[in-house]
């Protein structure tokens, strides 16, 4: 473990469902990112929270809702999605100010039928 | 503009020797330099890391040495493990508006032949 958990691991859902997607991190960060990772293409930032304001929101279609209500857990709330949502989507921790190394989760692997 | 981008997709090694992952940038803000690996089913994890005053860090059998002339990087793994095995991306960093902003490259697949 990183320090860094995420549910569910796997996730299946129709385009029409809505679910939400979890973090949680212990490590005393302030800090907290979502990143989307496809095959064969580079880790795509969708949202950073730094002391649980969202500080980025990176041109992400709003079918991906954010929210963060505190500074250890982050959640993404997905609805109406499209078959190219299907990724893995982790998220990451870090500590503002401190040198940037991230503590990724494991991810949530996401397929949308 | 900001781009990480990395020179070979798939790296094939014996076990024991030496690997080396290359990587460019194009951002001469970034402030540091960082290397995940990532292994299957799991997420990025943080390898080393190198400030962009400095040009070379070495850590447990790794080192990292930075050109800023020629804005590449790259990770060197001695006496390589079968545990090597793995995705490896560069990342850089820029501070923005007083936060991090990292940027990471597609990534490149290290095989360890035994």
């Amino acid at each position: 473990e990183t320090g860094v958990t995420q549910t569910p691991r796997h996730l299946v859902m129709g385009m029409t469902n809505k679910k939400s997607l979890k973090c949680e991190q212990h490590l005393g960060h302030n800090a907290m990112y979502w990143y989307k990772q496809s095959a064969k293409k580079p880790l795509e930032l969708m949202f950073v929270y730094n002391f649980k304001e969202q500080t980025e929101n990176n041109s992400v279609p709003s079918r991906f809702s954010p929210e963060c209500p505190n500074s250890s857990h982050l959640f993404l709330h997905l609805h109406t999605l499209q078959p190219e949502d299907s990724a893995l989507y982790l998220c990451a921790s870090s500590q503002v100010g401190g040198i940037p190394r991230y503590t990724f989760g494991s991810g949530t692997r996401l397929t949308v039928v | 503009g900001e781009s990480v981008g990395l020179h070979l997709p798939t790296l094939s090694v014996q076990e024991g020797d030496n690997s080396i992952i290359n990587c460019a940038y194009s951002n001469s803000a970034s402030d540091y330099f960082i290397w995940y690996k990532q292994e299957s089913g799991k997420g990025p994890q943080f390898i080393i890391d190198i400030r962009s005053n400095m040009d070379k860090r070495q850590g447990q059998r790794v080192t990292v040495l930075l050109n800023k002339t020629v804005k590449h990087l790259s990770l060197q793994i001695a006496a390589t493990q079968p545990g090597d095995s793995a995705v490896y991306f560069c990342a850089e960093n820029m501070e923005s508006g007083g936060y991090q902003k990292v940027t990471f490259g597609t990534g490149t697949k290290l095989q360890v032949i035994p």
